[in-house]
């Protein structure tokens, strides 16, 4: 069955490093999505970055790139240089491409807080 | 900010009540899903619609429908109110609602608090 597990809860960052965001995903389809979005305390999800199944090169936009492993079956959320504001709920998702379904599966996210 | 606008913001009700979360896709986008965050069920797909058709259905009760309006605007109506159906109901919206590789942007979400 399709799933995303984000085995974090919670993780904490000094400002300014780089921390990174574990994502496993299990499907049978070939052709999928993987997205992360944030949620700060205010609460709406806010897009980040996505990944395609075929895509050969690791997704990057701005501070944000995702380390896809796909024979592991896992996408990976990294921050570099952490600031302040990145604290706040990570989630990751999936959309499969097969099932004539749209749907974005949700992993049950992980905290990350950010300190001076 | 994402482009997709949802109304009211917050909402305070009383179990049997029924309500009405409004959602305005982005401009050109002509898919809208609907989705329920608690803290015991996480992020759950509620329903999709496309150019005004019902698409997909997850986990949503028979005491809620949605509907997609022919300006592309989408309601999702909770009818007989539970303590248990508190939580923050996400609209969003895509383009075309195909393929994996679609985006979905997500409203500023409805606080749904059922006393």
């Amino acid at each position: 069955a399709q799933k995303i597990t984000q085995t974090q809860p919670g993780m904490f960052v000094q400002e300014k490093e780089a921390v990174t965001l574990d994502c496993t995903y299990d499907t049978s389809d070939q052709s999928y999505g993987l997205f992360w979005y944030k949620q700060p305390s205010s609460g709406e999800m806010i897009f980040l970055i996505y990944q395609g199944s075929y895509d050969e090169q690791n997704a990057t936009e701005g501070r944000y790139s995702l380390n896809f492993q796909k024979a592991r079956k896992s996408a990976n959320l990294v921050i570099s240089a952490s600031q302040l504001g990145d604290s706040a709920m990570y989630f990751c998702a999936m959309r499969e491409g097969m099932m004539n379904t749209d749907k974005l599966i949700f992993g049950t996210g992980t905290r990350l807080q950010v300190f001076p | 900010d994402s482009g997709v606008t949802q109304t009211p913001k917050h909402l305070i009700t009383a179990t049997g009540q029924r309500v009405t979360l409004r959602c305005s896709p982005r401009s050109g986008d002509l898919s809208v899903y609907w989705y329920q965050q608690s803290l015991d069920q996480g992020l759950q797909f509620l329903i999709q619609y496309y150019n005004g058709e019902e698409r997909a259905k997850g986990n949503i009760l028979e005491r809620f429908s949605a509907q997609q309006f022919p300006d592309l605007h989408s309601e999702l109506n909770l009818s007989s109110l539970e303590l248990g159906d508190s939580a923050l109901y996400f609209c969003a919206s895509s383009e075309q609602g195909g393929g994996p590789q679609e985006t979905q942007y997500f409203g500023p979400g409805t606080r749904l608090l059922v006393l």
